[in-house]
């Protein structure tokens, strides 16, 4: 079975840290994501990354970023941590789709509830 | 990536089948209909997809109509465990990106 783990189900940190949150999948997948999940607004994409050190924009990249240095690990950074960063953050991983709607199916890994005070 | 819209909420006995529409209208030719859920705490869950035939696996069936502006998702046998939410998403996948909506919340009463 794929197995995309987190490295925290809940974190509380305090405004201006800086925030790191990990993600490891164990499928040699190639795509991985960064969401966020707020009520009501369901789920919005900060970033994904295609490929080892590649990385683009989501919907929603602002205080924010990633970094992509294996391709089995994908984190999520935020710099300064903010009140209105407080979410649930969920990690996925596929394997590249090439045109194939099959290769799209994205497994997600439990969630990090983070709490910024 | 298609816009699609599904009604909030709805529910269904245990035991019968659940009938989750969405309407996708400006799909495009080259869209695939996704199907997710998401149980309370848990991170979404691919049901299914399809892009212009039916599909059926061992979760559940999906029915697009043939100008494939709006597709069903059919629970055959619902339980108190498909209680969630389902997102349903139109998408070519470029760079197998997907964007979930609000999706609809699949409440299964006793």
């Amino acid at each position: 079975d794929v197995k995309v783990t987190q490295s925290s189900r809940y974190l509380v940190k305090r405004t201006g840290e800086k925030v790191f949150l990990e993600c490891v999948q164990d499928m040699d997948h190639e795509n991985m994501f960064w969401y966020r999940q707020d009520p009501g607004l369901g789920l919005r994409l900060i970033y994904f990354s295609y490929d080892v050190k590649m990385k683009e924009k989501g919907d929603i990249p602002e205080g924010y970023s990633v970094s992509r240095e294996k391709k089995e690990r994908f984190s999520l950074i935020l710099e300064s941590a903010s009140t209105n960063q407080t979410s649930m953050y969920l990690c996925a991983s596929s394997l590249w789709g090439q045109g194939r709607g099959s290769s799209y199916e994205q497994y997600f890994g439990p969630g990090t509830r983070l709490t910024v005070t | 990536d298609a816009k699609t819209t599904q009604p909030p909420s709805m529910d269904c006995a245990e035991g019968r089948a659940a009938n989750l529409p969405c309407n996708h209208s400006t799909i495009s030719g080259n869209e695939y209909v996704y199907w997710y859920r998401q149980i309370h705490s848990q991170g979404p869950q691919y049901i299914i997809h399809g892009l212009k035939n039916n599909e059926t696996n061992e979760m559940a069936s999906l029915i697009i109509t043939e100008d494939r502006k709006s597709s069903t998702l059919i629970l055959p046998h619902a339980t108190l465990r498909d209680t969630a939410v389902y997102y349903c998403i139109a998408s070519t996948g470029a760079n197998s990106k997907l964007t979930f909506g609000k999706g609809i919340t699949l409440s299964v009463r006793p």
